[in-house]
């Protein structure tokens, strides 16, 4: 069974710095991966997908990564703000669309 | 966009009632989802469908079932709450195929008292 897992469970970074949050997984036949952002007490707002066969995906600040043979991604965010502050989720899709979730990092972003 | 809209942002029921917690998306998904979120164990799925009228088990499917009689609406149902039923509810949409998107609405928080 897929495992999940987000390394680190919290981060507190300045400002104006470049961050990456991590996530691995144990299965790697997966289908998709996907990144998601949860505001306190919210729904989950999808961030960006990357498929079995891309390398990467890209929106804005964000970068995410996909390296299916090691079980790895990572999430990048260029020049963090205060409104970045949440908690960041991975999620695998390994077959039927349902997704197995990493535990998730909460992010707080300094002014 | 996209809308999965739940029908309630809070709601607090007693222990036995039987509980109804809507979801209904609005792009036409084959696929709608139901999970939980708590404290320490993440989001963990609760049923899923992947057509009218059809409904399966996922990881934590004790104390609940589903309703689908219509592609737009996924319904999760409490058969008699208990405390620790006390969560967040997540409803979830998508296509079908192995590179679709999910979408998530806004959560609905229960509490059993």
């Amino acid at each position: 069974k897929q495992e999940v897992t987000q390394i680190p469970a919290a981060l507190s970074v300045p400002e104006g710095e470049n961050l990456v949050l991590n996530c691995s997984f144990t299965d790697s036949a997966i289908y998709n991966l996907q990144w998601f952002r949860q505001d306190p007490g919210k729904g989950l707002t999808s961030l960006l997908l990357i498929q079995s066969s891309q390398r990467e995906q890209t929106s804005g600040r964000l970068n995410a990564s996909l390296d299916k043979s090691s079980g790895r991604s990572t999430l990048y965010i260029a020049a963090s703000q205060p409104g970045d502050s949440a908690t960041y989720l991975c999620a695998s899709n390994n077959a039927g669309n349902m997704l197995t979730f990493g535990g998730g990092t909460r992010l707080m972003v300094k002014p | 966009d996209v809308k999965v809209t739940q029908s309630s942002r809070y709601l607090v029921k007693r222990t036995g009632e039987k509980v109804f917690l809507e979801c209904v998306q609005d792009m036409d998904h084959e696929n709608m989802f139901w999970y939980r979120q708590d404290p320490g164990l993440g989001l963990r799925l609760i049923y899923f469908s992947y057509d009218v009228k059809m409904k399966e088990k996922g990881d934590i499917p004790e104390g609940y079932s589903v309703s689908r009689e219509k592609k737009e609406r996924f319904s999760l149902i409490l058969e008699s709450a208990s405390t620790n039923q006390t969560s967040m509810y997540l409803c979830a949409s998508s296509l079908p195929g192995r590179d679709t998107e999910a979408f998530f609405g806004q959560g609905t928080r229960l509490t059993v008292v």
